[in-house]
């Protein structure tokens, strides 16, 4: 069956360094992968996307890679902020519809 | 002021009952979803629907059923049949032609049946 992995632990990391998030899937053959951030008690809101025939995004200090032989995407924010902490989830789909398949999330904590 | 609304907030049932989750947007897009959310995990896809009068099953639709009679309307049912129902439930939509899929989402509503 189709599996995403997510970590499952919290991740702590100290203002201003990077954050990388891992986001691993298995039985599943995506068209694109996009990543979405979660505030608690609200709405997921989209990100970044990235397709399965580019292998690096960036927006701003996000950056995403796409290694469909590894079936792994990275999610990294650089320079990070107390205000980048959040639940970053990531979100696999197909050309045929808009339906995605969502990770459990990766919980993020940027400390001062 | 263009969005997803979705109402309310926070219900509370007694077992039993069915309850109707709204979801409402003015950003005239063609897909909308509902999801539902448990602590500590993903969304998971209860129903979809593309265009309107027309749905299909998520993972997980068994005890819950939906409506989609105007384009800017998808409300949730969940019926007795749900043997877990609360949990905190997302909607969402998606224009058609996105280039990115992005789906947008409303604040969600959190339903709590004891």
């Amino acid at each position: 069956s189709q599996k995403i992995e997510q970590n499952s632990e919290a991740l702590n990391i100290q203002e201003g360094k990077t954050a990388t998030l891992t986001c691993n899937y298995t039985n599943y053959s995506p068209a694109y992968l996009q990543w979405y951030r979660q505030d608690p008690g609200r709405g997921p809101v989209f990100l970044l996307l990235i397709r399965e025939n580019e292998k690096e995004k960036r927006k701003e200090r996000l950056k995403v890679t796409f290694d469909t032989t590894l079936k792994q995407s990275l999610f990294h924010i650089t320079a990070s902020q107390p205000a980048d902490s959040a639940t970053y989830l990531c979100a696999l789909g197909h050309d045929s519809g808009y339906a995605l398949n969502f990770g459990k999330g990766t919980s993020l904590l940027v400390t001062p | 002021d263009g969005g997803i609304t979705q109402s309310p907030k926070y219900l509370f049932r007694k077992e039993g009952q069915n309850v109707t989750l709204s979801c409402e947007q003015n950003l005239n897009h063609d897909a909308m979803y509902w999801y539902r959310q448990d602590p500590g995990q993903g969304l998971r896809l209860i129903y979809y629907s593309q265009i309107v009068n027309d749905f299909q099953k998520g993972d997980i639709a068994e005890g819950y059923s939906v409506s989609r009679e105007k384009k800017e309307s998808f409300p949730l049912t969940v019926t007795s049949a749900q043997k877990n129902p609360t949990a905190f439930y997302l909607c969402a939509s998606t224009p058609t032609g996105s280039l990115t899929y992005e789906q947008y989402f409303g604040p969600g509503t959190r339903l709590t049946v004891t």
